[in-house]
């Protein structure tokens, strides 16, 4: 079946600028959770919806950041006047529902590589 | 806040030698521990995890992990390492935080396997 889909795969911006990066989550996934990684780093957590509502945006690093999943299935993470640091992978996973447990198994997307010039 | 530590940053092995990658974790609750493994030019995959039970558990390609609690560790294993395991390996945890289902990853370890 198909997997966590992102699109682009690649984005180059310039500073100041405003992007958008979507995520298709897998079919019938109720969580969706964002994670940004930098260079060298693990992924960190930056949001986690569950159905339609942000549950957890305590990882979103400022308010340049949002986000939203308007119908519960795909999700966009907007990121507006763009910085030099905000150059990342931008990874979506996607698990059957939130909550400790196997039911919580979360699948990744191929990411989204985020260039700010 | 929980944090999740890999003690290295690139191990090098010849094929066929044993592996074993540390990860230690700050939470002391419940926790869901897993290794996540990312090879060259692709996404994250799940290699093994662990929920509750047996602490000893078993992933795909012969990989394995031990949770010891009272270590707060969860190291991965693998007996005989190919030249395919060359990857990116990443511990990762749940803890039983208010409501916060969130991965909380470490920063990786960098397996690189000659040939």
């Amino acid at each position: 079946g198909a997997g966590v889909s992102q699109t682009p795969s690649n984005k180059v911006t310039e500073k100041g600028k405003y992007v958008e990066l979507r995520c298709d989550p897998i079919s019938g996934h109720t969580a969706l959770y964002w994670y940004r990684q930098s260079l060298g780093q693990g992924p960190e957590f930056l949001i986690y919806f569950q159905g339609t509502g942000a549950a957890d945006d305590s990882g979103l690093p400022n308010d340049r950041f949002f986000a939203v999943r308007p119908e519960g299935s795909v999700s966009t993470l907007k990121i507006q006047r763009t910085e030099r640091g905000d150059s990342a992978v931008y990874l979506c996973a996607s698990s059957l529902t939130s909550g400790r447990g196997p039911r919580n198994e979360q699948f990744f997307g191929p990411g989204t590589r985020l260039t700010v010039l | 806040a929980q944090s999740v530590s890999q003690h290295n940053h690139h191990v090098i092995l010849s094929e066929a030698a044993s592996l074993e990658l540390g990860c230690n974790y700050s939470y002391g609750g419940t926790v869901n521990l897993f290794w996540y493994v990312q090879y060259p030019g692709q996404h994250l995959q799940l290699l093994l995890k662990y929920f509750s039970g047996d602490p000893l558990v078993k992933g795909i390609k012969g990989f394995e992990a031990e949770f010891i609690k009272s270590k707060f560790s969860f190291n991965l294993r693998k007996p005989s390492v190919h030249w395919s395991d060359t990857a990116e390996y990443f511990c990762a945890v749940i803890s039983s935080g208010a409501g916060s289902y969130q991965l909380t990853f470490g920063k990786g370890t960098k397996l690189s396997v000659i040939p």
